[in-house]
């Protein structure tokens, strides 16, 4: 019972280097998120994906690409990693179409650019 | 500007005292969410509400939607030291879908 799994959970960049952040969830969902939490605040959205086949910017979304693989996957991937991206990015999967439904999130990956 | 303002932002208070966190907004909702976040971890779902001027319960903390489904409010009753976490107030626009907009958190400690 997997629910929301991301990886890595940890990482330390160089600036200037590429990386992929993977997100997973068995849980069936249509909607998948990611977020970033800098210290001692909230979630900004960065990018979204309502179903498999189309994504959305968010409230952030300049230096990140996204892919929604399939309904299962979705990838965040920083071209070319600046000090500023340096946060906690978090993946989410929820119900989305009816009601207010409950976001399910990963443990968070925890980045840092240097 | 965010979408959602929360407040306060932060709130330290002794065990026993009540508390309201607000959260605000400009625009219609079809739902708010409030999220609670421990250290280290990702936020878990407290609360639905999708009806204007909706109250819930749950336990020692009442969540309200307003009647214009613009804001939400959080009161906890007799706080305990097991209350503290950042607690987040998130939305779905009327007009959005599936995009989940969340507020800027309230960080909230109760000293025993």
């Amino acid at each position: 019972n997997a629910g929301v799994t991301q990886t890595p959970k940890f990482q330390v960049l160089k600036t200037g280097q590429s990386m992929t952040l993977q997100c997973a969830q068995d849980m069936n969902h249509n909607s998948m998120y990611w977020y970033r939490q800098d210290p001692g605040m909230g979630l900004r959205l960065i990018y979204y994906s309502a179903s498999e086949g189309t994504t959305d910017k968010g409230e952030v979304p300049n230096g990140y690409n996204v892919s929604r693989l399939n309904k299962r996957e979705f990838s965040l991937r920083l071209e070319s990693a600046a000090p500023s991206q340096t946060s906690v990015y978090f993946c989410a999967s929820r119900i989305s179409g009816t009601g207010g439904t409950e976001a399910f999130f990963g443990q968070g990956t925890r980045l840092t650019v240097v | 500007t965010q979408l959602l303002e929360q407040s306060p932002q932060f709130l330290s208070i002794q065990e026993g005292e009540n508390l309201t966190v607000y959260c605000n907004s400009s625009s219609v909702f079809s739902s708010l969410q409030w999220y609670r976040q421990e250290p280290g971890e990702g936020p878990v779902l407290l609360v639905t509400v999708v009806t204007g001027g909706e109250v819930k319960k749950l336990k020692r903390l009442t969540f309200q939607f307003g009647d214009a489904r613009k804001d939400s409010s959080l009161h906890i009753t007799a706080a305990q030291p097991g209350d503290t976490g950042l607690y987040l107030c998130a939305g779905v626009l009327e007009t959005s879908g599936s995009r989940l907009t969340f507020g800027e958190g309230t960080q909230l400690t109760v000293n025993p």
